[in-house]
């Protein structure tokens, strides 16, 4: 079955570490996105890749990079920088027909989510 | 960048009550969504509305979308238990190359 895997789902880290958040899709999307969800608060975009190695920053990029070498997978990187990474972070693709314009009949799939702990 | 402002910012309701929950853009909506989430788990996506003067329903849930497409409401008829979580609006950009979504709504039912 096509669908968005990410893992771990549980991700513990001790302060001043960097962690990679994997994110892996078998729907040949080629946009992927990384969001990042605080208790009782929407989500918040860090960062977006339309297309295979380019990637944008979203609203709250600092402190995380991604990379995109491939069109299955979407790895985030949530550095030492990062002042509070605690948070549970979600994994999205869609597909994204350029030509059209616009995706407004393409949905967002998400992943199961990785719950980031820091000690 | 497209702001979507989503009304009340949390609800407590009882078992059986009805309740709305309101998403205001503050530019034309393309693609209008709805999603659920349990904190913790991944969303899930409840219903999508693209024409002004929509409304879609789906079991105890409807959602519409007003005229001027820049607006929606999400009515949930007699809440159960099963409701309770974090309801998020999401629209596509006009250029498709973005997504965004609401401030989120929580909801409590209490039984």
């Amino acid at each position: 079955d096509g669908g968005i895997t990410q893992s771990p789902k549980y991700l513990f880290r001790k302060e001043g570490q960097n962690v990679t958040l994997s994110c892996e899709q078998n729907l040949n999307h080629d946009a992927m996105y990384w969001y990042r969800q605080d208790p009782g608060q929407g989500l918040r975009l860090i960062y977006y890749s339309q297309i295979v190695n380019d990637f944008q920053k979203g609203d709250i990029a600092e402190g995380y990079s991604v990379s995109r070498e491939k069109k299955e997978s979407f790895p985030l990187t949530v550095t030492s920088a990062q002042k509070n990474p605690t948070a549970f972070y979600l994994c999205a693709s869609s597909t994204s027909d350029r030509r059209r314009g616009f995706s407004s009949t393409d949905t967002q799939y998400f992943g199961p989510g990785t719950r980031l702990t820091v000690l | 960048s497209q702001e979507l402002e989503q009304s009340p910012q949390s609800l407590i309701v009882q078992e059986g009550k009805n309740l709305t929950i309101n998403c205001t853009s503050s530019k034309t909506l393309y693609g209008l969504y709805w999603y659920k989430q349990k904190y913790g788990e991944g969303l899930i996506f409840l219903m999508m509305l693209q024409k002004g003067g929509e409304e879609k329903s789906h079991e105890k849930i409807t959602a519409k979308l007003d005229e001027k497409k820049q607006q929606s409401s999400l009515h949930i008829t007699a809440s159960q238990p099963s409701h309770a979580g974090i309801y998020l609006c999401g629209a596509d950009s006009n250029t498709g190359n973005q997504f965004y979504f609401g401030t989120g709504t929580s909801l409590t039912v209490i039984p």
